[in-house]
């Protein structure tokens, strides 16, 4: 079975500060991941994905990943932070092994930008 | 919201009432999947399809049907079997990818359902 944890329901950060939402995984074999975006009332939107390769996925609006295999964990950042990325952050993972494409999501984490 | 659309944005059912949500893309995507939001939970698959005339069911399909007649189509009825239909309801779609790779969903604006 796969699973994904985001370990904190709300993050704070001051507005032009670094930001890191975190992500663990449980894939049984190697993962493909996913971020995704959600502003209040809508769906969701793709922000980036990591598939093979580089270890740091660059994404839209200026937002990063990166992968840690050792520590099954893929960290969304961004450098510095604009009120307008207040919204609901979820990753998201699927197994490389699986034949159905199924996504699991995490329950998502909140970010609060703070001006 | 990226070539998928929802209707309607919100809708109101009383119990004991079946009701369809309806989603449509025009992305030519193969793949489509309905999954219900609720506070805390995160996002929970009902039913997915990657191809017309066929379906699965995903990790809470209990209460709830779909169709697939055709590709650009994939309306979820929310019947009165299910015990707690209050939630915000989400169609997405995506490429299908044969051997290496993922694609990633694209989401529509998604239906709020409120039982009353």
């Amino acid at each position: 079975a796969q699973s994904v944890a985001q370990p904190e329901d709300q993050v704070n950060v001051a507005e032009g500060n670094p930001l890191t939402v975190k992500c663990t995984y449980s894939v049984s074999g190697n993962p493909y991941l996913f971020w995704y975006v959600q502003y209040p009332n809508r769906g969701l939107q793709f922000l980036l994905k990591y598939i093979t390769g580089d270890n740091l996925v660059k994404g839209s609006y200026g937002f990063e990943a990166e992968f840690n295999k050792s520590q099954t964990s893929f960290h969304l950042k961004k450098p510095s932070a604009l009120v307008s990325d207040s919204a609901l952050y979820f990753c998201a993972v699927r197994d490389r092994n699986g034949g159905y494409q199924k996504v699991t999501f995490g329950i998502g984490t909140k970010l609060q930008v703070i001006p | 919201d990226g070539g998928i659309t929802q209707s309607p944005k919100y809708l109101f059912r009383k119990e004991g009432q079946n009701v369809t949500l309806s989603c449509e893309q025009n992305l030519n995507h193969d793949a489509m999947y309905w999954y219900r939001q609720d506070p805390g939970q995160g996002l929970r698959l009902i039913y997915y399809s990657q191809i017309v005339n066929d379906f699965q069911k995903g990790d809470i399909a209990e209460g709830y049907s779909v169709s697939r007649e055709k590709k650009e189509s994939f309306p979820l009825t929310v019947t009165s079997a299910q015990k707690n239909p209050t939630a915000f309801y989400l169609c997405a779609s995506g490429r299908l990818v044969a051997g290496v790779g993922a694609n990633e969903q694209f989401f529509g604006p998604g239906t709020r359902l409120t039982v009353l």
